[in-house]
């Protein structure tokens, strides 16, 4: 099946830097969503970018299909963007209508 | 307030019990899923259904049942078969298949 890859692994930085989150992808993909989970568990939703770039405040996104990767930026960052992100891919394989989940970046914001 | 919700929060079980978690959306949403988090991991597919009177497993069906018998429903029923049941589950849905999904704010189980 499909496999995601995100990084790095680990992230740990002082407020006010920026970062970049990165998504590698196996295969041609249908959807394309960023997650932020935060310290409860919930999965906040970011982007929805199967391709191009999207912004919302402090944080973008860009998804180069083709090259079968997205990238996530943090410009600015803040103690409360601290918490695991997660990239989540839809196989466009027929009959793999699901969400796949990369392993996520642990992103560590300290004042 | 249109959204997902889970319940319970937190969930304790015996080994050997079944227990059953549940996931209401009110988003008028087809397509519904199950995942399960084990601690520093990404999320597995336990099961999904894209319309009512309709599911499939997915990656990690063993030991669990599911029913979609309303729209707005999809509980999840973690059976004594699961062999490793304590974990983060979280449901989704999203307008039909291959759109954005929506999580809901999860359930701990524990198994004791």
């Amino acid at each position: 099946g499909i496999q995601v890859e995100q990084s790095p692994p680990d992230l740990i930085l002082q407020e006010g830097a920026n970062s970049t989150l990165r998504c590698n992808f196996s295969d041609s993909v249908n959807n394309l969503q960023w997650f932020h989970q935060n310290p409860w568990g919930q999965l906040i939703n970011l982007f929805y970018i199967p391709s191009g770039t999207k912004q919302n405040g402090r944080l973008s996104a860009t998804t180069v299909a083709t090259e079968r990767y997205s990238l996530l930026y943090i410009s600015s960052s803040q103690t409360t963007d601290s918490g695991v992100y997660f990239c989540a891919v839809e196989p466009r394989i027929q009959g793999a209508q699901k969400l796949v989940f990369g392993q996520g970046t642990r992103l560590t914001i300290n004042p | 307030d249109g959204g997902i919700t889970q319940s319970p929060k937190y969930l304790f079980r015996k080994e050997g019990q079944n227990v059953t978690l549940s996931c209401e959306q009110n988003l008028n949403h087809d397509a519904m899923y199950w995942y399960r988090q084990d601690p520093g991991q990404g999320l597995r597919l336990i099961y999904y259904s894209q319309i009512v009177n309709d599911f499939q497993k997915g990656d990690i069906a063993e030991g669990y049942s599911v029913s979609r018998e309303k729209k707005e429903s999809f509980p999840l029923t973690v059976t004594s078969a699961q062999k490793n049941p304590t974990a983060f589950y979280l449901c989704a849905s999203s307008v039909h298949m291959n759109t954005e999904a929506f999580f809901g704010q999860g359930t701990r189980l524990t198994v004791v």
